[in-house]
């Protein structure tokens, strides 16, 4: 059973405007969460991260926002690049074991110039 | 430009025989992962060590995987005997202590293919 979920495998967007990757989550447990993106052929890079404690952290053109009464977070990129175009994982950890991160399947990002 | 290095790149093989990849962390990272990317499950995470010592390896098949340390820059994960639905490609990650906080670096993986 997967408990970390990124329910749109796939989201394509126009150059400048804004994407909104979606992931849910079903352990309450977890108290820290992160996102990477990978590009074909290479591992996955770290993009952003947030802690329970917040609700929101901005890092340049990337904002991960977090509501945790719904186990739900999302990554905004804005504007968004065709540079950007890659698989974003949306992961997961629990502060007793924090090296334990879980991922999610990933949603394929295209941006269209 | 400090980088996780993994080998090989790639490897095909033929069901039954015995596959080793190998990944040298990055000098000063005392966790490193195994994780495994496949279309359907997306990245899973197989084993992870701190300090050389294994603390987690509930995501591994335990009949034919196997993953060690045998020194600070060397990581193994060994198939015998693999199957094909062992293709995949396997990553290797590390970071520093309260790594949680930046995030892993992860190599460029292993395509293996298990013919």
């Amino acid at each position: 059973d997967q408990q970390v979920k990124q329910n749109s495998p796939s989201l394509s967007v126009q150059e400048g405007r804004i994407s909104i990757l979606n992931c849910d989550y079903t352990n309450s447990m977890f108290d820290y969460f992160l996102w990477y993106k990978k590009y074909p052929a290479e591992g996955p890079t770290f993009l952003i991260s947030i802690s329970s404690i917040k609700d929101k952290n901005e890092d340049g053109r990337f904002t991960v926002f977090l509501n945790k009464s719904a186990k739900h977070l999302s990554l905004h990129i804005v504007p968004s690049q065709p540079g950007d175009s890659a698989v974003c994982f949306c992961a997961a950890s629990e502060l007793t074991s924090y090296d334990k991160v879980i991922f999610g399947p990933g949603t394929s990002l295209s941006v269209i110039p | 430009d400090a980088r996780v290095t993994q080998t090989p790149r790639h490897k095909v093989t033929e069901m039954g025989q015995e596959v080793t990849m190998r990944c040298q962390p990055i000098l000063g990272h005392n966790t490193v992962f195994w994780y495994r990317q496949t279309m359907m499950q997306g990245l899973e995470l197989l084993a992870y060590f701190r300090n050389r010592a294994p603390l987690d390896d509930s995501g591994m098949p335990k009949d034919r995987f196997s993953a060690e340390m045998p020194d600070a820059t060397l990581a193994t994960l060994k198939i015998q005997p693999s199957e094909p639905r062992d293709s995949a490609v396997y990553f290797c990650a590390s970071g520093p202590p309260g790594v949680a906080n930046y995030g892993y670096t992860f190599g460029s993986g292993t395509r293996l293919t298990v013919v």
